[in-house]
């Protein structure tokens, strides 16, 4: 089976704009959740989506947004960027939100860049 | 709030000794599981071992394995024989139902393997 893809990889972007990313899940799962990951702080829940719907959310302000489509594939958006979204932004996904095993598989991330 | 403690930003072990990697973590419910991950330099994150917490016996993997004390919320973990490819950030999460499954991160141990 393929694993989490992102794309794309690498990003940059200037402070106002927006981007959109995007996840494709594992074959078979129906969960996907969002972490952005920064040097200072460390790993961070942004979302998750389970059958297209927004199922938990972290705190985040309004700007970062994101859906699931009808194939599990996610996108998450951020709008007028700021300097301090840069950052590794990781998907991951899983069987359900279900599974007793909970078990996550994370993709390689995209790597954004505000300046 | 869960939080989740990692006291040791860094570590180094030699090739083929045992190291072992701190956790600690702080939650009100009796049901929930535990996770190290393993992220490797410019490398995408990969699961090393899950624990359930109504599970009393310590999770095993090869050379991984976990020291699992739920009353003082302490979820360590070993590596054994210790390998240049075990050389990466180790992050130890933790989820639970109240969180919506949402994997809340330590800030990482970062583990150097030398010959």
């Amino acid at each position: 089976k393929a694993g989490v893809t992102q794309t794309p990889r690498y990003l940059i972007k200037t402070r106002g704009q927006q981007v959109t990313l995007s996840c494709s899940p594992i074959s078979g799962h129906r969960s996907v959740s969002w972490y952005q990951q920064t040097p200072g702080q460390g790993l961070q829940f942004l979302f998750e989506y389970f059958s297209e719907t927004q199922r938990n959310k972290g705190n985040f302000p309004g700007r970062f947004s994101g859906r699931q489509f009808s194939n599990s594939r996610s996108e998450m958006n951020v709008s007028t960027l700021e300097l301090g979204d840069s950052a590794l932004y990781l998907c991951a996904s899983s069987l359900g939100r279900w599974s007793s095993y909970n078990e996550q598989f994370f993709g390689p991330g995209t790597r954004l860049t505000v300046l | 709030a869960q939080t989740v403690t990692q006291s040791q930003p860094e570590m180094s072990v030699q090739e083929a000794e045992t190291v072992t990697l701190s956790c600690t973590y702080d939650t009100s419910e009796s049901n929930y599981y535990l996770f190290w991950y393993k992220q490797p330099p410019s490398r995408q994150m990969i699961l090393v071992i899950r624990q359930e917490a109504y599970k009393q016996q310590n999770a095993t993997e090869n050379r991984f394995s976990v020291n699992f004390q739920k009353a003082a919320k302490s979820f360590s973990l070993k590596i054994s024989d210790s390998q240049l490819g075990d050389t990466a950030m180790y992050f130890c999460a933790f989820t639970e139902t109240n969180s919506g499954y949402a994997l809340n991160f330590g800030k990482g141990t970062s583990l150097l393997v030398t010959p």
